[in-house]
């Protein structure tokens, strides 16, 4: 099974500055027949269903801003949130989709400084 | 527009079991994989299962294998999740979530989900 790992467990950020949030798979997750990073982001806000985010590791889903931007290969990745905005507030979650059981980090709460 | 509205939860004794169900619409729900996705009170996600777009494919996590069975009933455009020896650990918000036409995909759409509690 491979194992998600995110960094940190929590995180304040000033409105306006660059938030990071860090992910690491326990084994690739690169599909080297594709090319291709099987890790995705999700944001959660309280009350609510995880929102996709990102894909493939840095592709934008349809209607998320671009102050949202993804990165990393093979076992290490990095969300980033590049002006943090009031309504950024919420639960950041990193997954692998790369083989079953898929598996979520444990969760990044991220809050306004 | 895409829609999936989970039911079936509520309070039920431990070792007795539960039947969530999973309407999709506003797509052709036959054409995707769709999964269980739960969380515990104050935890993270954790996937359960997933069924194939057809119905052919199963896969569980380890916590769940042997006591729950994920299904869908392609007439009606709804999935099932039959929990059987319930547990505390069990306790959740149910979700659940569309792939897509291969397993290999992100979870692109989720519904509200519904709560269940295992307690006597």
């Amino acid at each position: 099974d491979i194992v998600m790992t995110q960094s940190p467990d929590s995180l304040a950020v000033s409105l306006g500055e660059r938030a990071t949030i860090n992910c690491k798979s326990g084994q690739s997750i690169l599909y080297n027949s594709n090319n291709k990073n099987y890790l995705a982001w999700y944001q959660q806000k309280p009350g609510q269903p995880p929102n996709l985010l990102i894909y493939w590791a840095s592709t934008r889903e349809s209607g998320v801003p671009d102050r949202f931007s993804g990165s990393g290969s093979g076992t290490d990745f990095t969300l980033t949130i590049s002006s943090l905005q009031a309504e950024d507030v919420a639960v950041y979650y990193c997954q692998q989709y790369y083989s079953t059981p898929y598996s979520f980090g444990q969760g990044t709460k991220l809050e306004i400084k | 527009q895409v829609q999936l509205v989970e039911s079936g939860g509520g309070v039920v004794q431990p070792g007795r079991s539960l039947r969530l169900s999973c309407a999709g619409s506003g797509f052709t729900f036959n054409n995707y994989a769709v999964h269980w996705v739960r969380q515990a009170p104050g935890k993270g996600l954790e996937w359960v299962a997933v069924i194939s777009y057809d119905g052919s494919n199963k896969y569980y996590a380890d916590s769940v294998k042997g006591r729950f069975t994920i299904s869908r009933d392609i007439s009606k455009n709804t999935l099932y999740l039959q929990m059987n020896s319930l547990s505390a650990e069990d306790t959740a918000v149910y979700y659940c979530a569309r792939g897509h036409y291969d397993f290999w995909r992100p979870f692109d759409y989720w519904g509200q989900g519904t709560l269940v509690t295992v307690s006597s």
